[in-house]
């Protein structure tokens, strides 16, 4: 079975460019969440979706952030205006919903460069 | 609040010694995950504990969680090489809606 899959692996760009993350979370699962990981802030939840509804975006660091569940096999995390700060790992990760044992499947993340 | 902390947050041993991360809440866990990333991977899931007192065994890992359901340790025996990662307690969120809060992370590196 394919798991969560994100594009683009690596991401390279100059600052005050837009950076568009996507992921295809795994069939059949409900939830879909995205995360950031530095070295500072540890891996931080940034919003997460059920049945591509956003539930929690308080952990979206500003207005320069924002994602979107079109439908249940696509989700995309945008960045604009990009700021050298925003350089981070970010994953994706999806869970079914199956009640509060659930585990979350991440997918192998983005790594985002801003110069 | 509904912050889990974990210790240490790094640790070094010599391939063969023991290693043990502990997780502490201040309030009462449903449940307790835990997570292993290696470098340069992603989170993976490892185990999740739900009754109290509870022990599970994986190989050399061992997991428990506590009796009042507010702490959980993983101990792994003998160390090797491929146990190198950053291990992650995660605890549900109040709402209890699939959101997952995880802890800093223990890094462990182990010298060969």
């Amino acid at each position: 079975d394919a798991g969560v899959i994100q594009s683009p692996r690596h991401e390279v760009t100059e600052m005050g460019q837009e950076v568009t993350l996507r992921c295809k979370p795994i069939s059949g699962h409900d939830y879909l969440f995205w995360y950031r990981q530095t070295m500072m802030r540890g891996l931080e939840l940034l919003i997460y979706f059920n049945n591509n509804v956003p539930i929690d975006d308080s952990g979206m660091p500003e207005d320069r952030f924002s994602a979107k569940m079109p439908n249940a096999s696509f989700s995309t995390l945008k960045i604009q205006p990009s700021e050298p700060r925003d350089s981070a790992v970010y994953f994706c990760a999806s869970s079914p919903d199956r009640g509060p044992t659930d585990t979350q499947y991440f997918g192998p993340g983005t790594r985002l460069t801003v110069l | 609040g509904q912050q889990v902390m974990q210790i240490p947050q790094y640790q070094h041993v010599q391939e063969g010694e023991d290693f043990t991360t502990y997780c502490n809440s201040s309030t009462t866990l449903s449940n307790i995950q835990w997570y292993k990333q290696r470098p340069g991977g992603h989170p993976v899931f490892l185990i999740q504990l739900v009754k109290s007192g509870e022990v599970k065994k994986q190989k050399r890992l061992t997991f428990q969680f506590g009796e009042a359901k507010k702490n959980s340790s993983l101990h792994i025996t003998a160390t090797q090489t491929t146990d190198v990662g950053t291990y992650f307690c995660a605890r549900r969120g109040s709402s209890n809606t699939g959101k997952l809060i995880f802890g800093q992370g223990t890094t462990l590196q182990v010298k060969p």
